[in-house]
């Protein structure tokens, strides 16, 4: 199974400030049809996970596009410019490359 | 609109079993695999069992054997039968949009439902 692995698992961030958040798999994730099947996903407390990034740096529609994701391969990262209020949550990054699905295990984001 | 809204979620003993389902609209549900996915109380996301658009089934090690998904494109419909659960079966069940049968013609994962609790104890 594929391992991924975030840091930091917790984040404070100051309103207006960027923030960042890695990934990396323990399998480069490039799949057999030469797509990166690397997802950010945000969940708020009580809601569902909602994806925000696909194959690793595409924004999902509706995203806004202070929400950045790059990389390659098995390291990921993603990033927001400006960190606003409705941005705290848990951040998951996954890889959807094979089966099992496998997740990060969370980035929390909350304002200092 | 795509819309995931599963159902089916209950307080179970141990040992005992339940039917996840999960109706889903909006999207041509025949064209792609389907995933549950859930979430323990107070942790992370953990993909449980998929399907692809032909029957192909996949199950993570933890729910082998115990754990049956299947679908009816008929009736748009996802189902999780959960047998011999166990306390740390616990948890939120989401269904998810998998990948689509033509690759590369839309995102994975890209719509979850709301979710069902199912919860374990005697």
């Amino acid at each position: 199974d594929i391992v991924m692995t975030q840091t930091p698992l917790s984040a404070p961030v100051t309103l207006g400030q960027p923030a960042s958040i890695s990934c990396r798999s323990s399998q480069n994730l490039v799949h057999h049809n030469g797509n990166t099947y690397l997802n950010w996903l945000h969940q708020r407390p009580g809601q569902p996970p909602r994806l925000l990034i696909y194959e690793i740096s595409n924004r999902f529609s509706g995203v806004p596009d202070r929400f950045s994701g790059s990389g390659a391969g098995t390291e990921f990262t993603l990033k927001i410019s400006r960190v606003e209020a409705e941005d705290v949550g848990i951040y998951y990054c996954m890889q959807a490359t094979q089966f099992p699905r496998t997740f990060g295990q969370g980035t929390r984001l909350e304002i200092k | 609109e795509v819309q995931l809204l599963e159902s089916g979620g209950d307080l179970v003993q141990p040992g005992g079993s339940l039917r996840l389902s999960c109706a889903a609209s909006g999207f041509s549900f025949r064209s792609y695999a389907m995933s549950w996915v859930r979430q323990a109380p107070g942790k992370g996301l953990e993909w449980v069992s998929g399907i692809n658009e032909v029957g192909g089934t996949y199950y993570a090690d933890s729910v082998k054997g115990r754990f049956i998904i299947s679908r009816d494109t008929s009736l748009n419909m996802l189902y999780l039968q959960m047998n011999s659960l166990r306390a740390e079966d616990t948890a939120v069940y989401y269904c998810a949009k998998d990948y689509p049968k033509v690759e590369g013609s839309a995102p994975l994962f890209d719509y979850w439902g709301q979710g069902t609790p199912v919860t374990v104890s005697s």
